[in-house]
């Protein structure tokens, strides 16, 4: 009983590096999102895919890139790291529509 | 930009006091829905409010959507030091592109 799932927890990169953040669900969701977490800022939705196969632009995409790699698992891509990008990501998921959202634990990244 | 705003962003009470949080969104929305943040954790999803005028409760909880759908309230009776965390409302709409915008978030601290 897993729910979402995102790996990794915690991940300190240099300005200008490169990563992936994975997330998995196990619910049968069709819809996936990426969220970053800032103090102050609320949650603000950085990429969504509606349903497998489709993948559309939040309110701050620049700097990110999504893949849904089949109905369980979207990852987030960083492709050139910068210190504005320090944030905690969350991941997540839903049945589609305005159903309710299941949330990762988050991955807490630090770019310097 | 942000659409979905929420007051206070923080509030103290002590133990046994009531709590309301307001979220107020400038544009009709089709539902809101409320999460709650522990300190250190993710969002977890706890209610949805899809009629005008609506108003749900939660043992101690209530949720109210405004008669405009353009505003929400949640109201906490008697805290307990178990409510401290983060409530969040999120609003969806077609003005919103079919997805849900997260409010700032209104922190709470229950002091024993």
């Amino acid at each position: 009983n897993a729910g979402v799932t995102q790996t990794p927890k915690f991940q300190v990169l240099k300005t200008g590096q490169s990563m992936t953040l994975q997330c998995a669900q196990d619910m049968n969701h069709n819809s996936m999102y990426w969220y970053r977490q800032d103090p102050g800022m609320g949650l603000r939705l950085i990429y969504y895919s509606a349903s497998e196969g489709t993948t559309d632009k939040g309110e701050v995409p620049n700097g990110y890139n999504v893949s849904r790699l089949n109905k369980r698992e979207f990852s987030l891509r960083l492709e050139s790291a910068a210190p504005s990008q320090t944030s905690v990501y969350f991941c997540a998921s839903s049945l589609g529509g305005w159903d309710g959202y299941t949330f990762g634990s988050g991955t807490r990244l630090t770019v310097v | 930009g942000q659409q979905v705003m929420q007051i206070p962003q923080y509030q103290h009470v002590q133990e046994g006091e009531d709590f309301t949080t307001y979220c107020n969104s400038s544009t009709t929305l089709s539902n809101i829905q409320w999460y709650k943040q522990r300190p250190g954790g993710h969002p977890v999803f706890l209610i949805q409010l899809v009629k005008s005028g609506e108003v749900k409760k939660q043992k101690r909880l209530t949720f109210q959507f405004g008669e405009a759908k353009k505003n929400s309230s949640l109201h906490i009776t008697a805290t307990q030091t178990t409510d401290v965390g983060t409530y969040f409302c999120a609003g969806g709409g077609t003005n919103t592109g079919n997805q849900f915008y997260f409010g700032t978030g209104t922190s709470l601290t229950v002091i024993p």
